[in-house]
């Protein structure tokens, strides 16, 4: 079974800051993939960013990048320049046990991030 | 290009109802994947649609079932409903073709409330 571990519950970063969310799953699987989700206090998820396992490079999004070691099962997210629209809730998430065509994602407990002016 | 929609976007039930939710994948997707997502908690995976046939399943009792139809839209039934079964409920879209990668798309979320 796949799972997803994030060890930070809040974090508080001063504007124009870069920022570190942490990540680390498990899975047996040799092909899976990783995600980032940003969810505003509206609800909605918004995906940010996706990495495969067998990316050799590590994935970028404008300010958003994911800091992929596999080794360490870490999925880090970095938000360089943080602004005050980055506050809200970030779930890291994994592709989980190709069934029948159908693949779900796993998701971590989130972390709250808010920044402060 | 629209998106993701679901409705109701609020529900108010007492125990022991029955609920449907509805949704509307995002234009070119073929796979609806419903989620449940607790106060203060990440999204629980309750079931996948895919060609009108439930294809995966998470750890949900039978309360919980699902319908796709030929347009690719889903529903969410809920029978005999608890408290407990207040939450945010999520659906996503995608178009699965091959395992690791399924960038699914969220619609905005039914808030279901249970008294």
């Amino acid at each position: 079974a796949q799972k997803i571990t994030q060890t930070q519950p809040g974090m508080f970063v001063q504007e124009k800051e870069a920022v570190t969310l942490d990540c680390t799953y498990d899975t047996s699987d040799p092909s899976y993939g990783l995600f980032w989700y940003k969810q505003p206090s509206s609800g909605e998820m918004i995906f940010l960013i996706y990495q495969g396992s067998y990316d050799q490079q590590n994935a970028t999004e404008g300010r958003y990048s994911l800091n992929f070691q596999k080794a360490r099962k870490s999925a880090n997210l970095v938000i360089s320049a943080s602004q005050l629209g980055d506050s809200a809730m970030y779930f890291c998430a994994m592709t989980g046990g190709w069934v029948q065509g159908a693949q779900k994602l796993v998701f971590g407990q989130g972390t709250r991030l808010t920044i402060n002016p | 290009d629209a998106g993701v929609t679901q409705s109701p976007t609020h529900l108010i039930k007492t125990r022991g109802q029955q609920v449907t939710l509805r949704c509307s994948p995002k234009s070119g997707h073929d796979t609806v994947s419903w989620y449940q997502q607790a106060l203060g908690q990440g999204p629980q995976f309750i079931f996948q649609y895919y060609e009108e046939e439930e294809r995966q399943r998470g750890n949900f009792p039978d309360r919980f079932s699902g319908h796709q139809f030929p347009n690719y839209s889903s529903e969410l039934n809920v029978n005999a409903l608890l408290l407990g079964d207040s939450a945010l409920y999520l659906c996503a879209s995608s178009f699965i073709r091959g395992e690791g990668y399924n960038e699914q798309f969220f619609g905005p979320g039914t808030r279901l409330t249970v008294l």
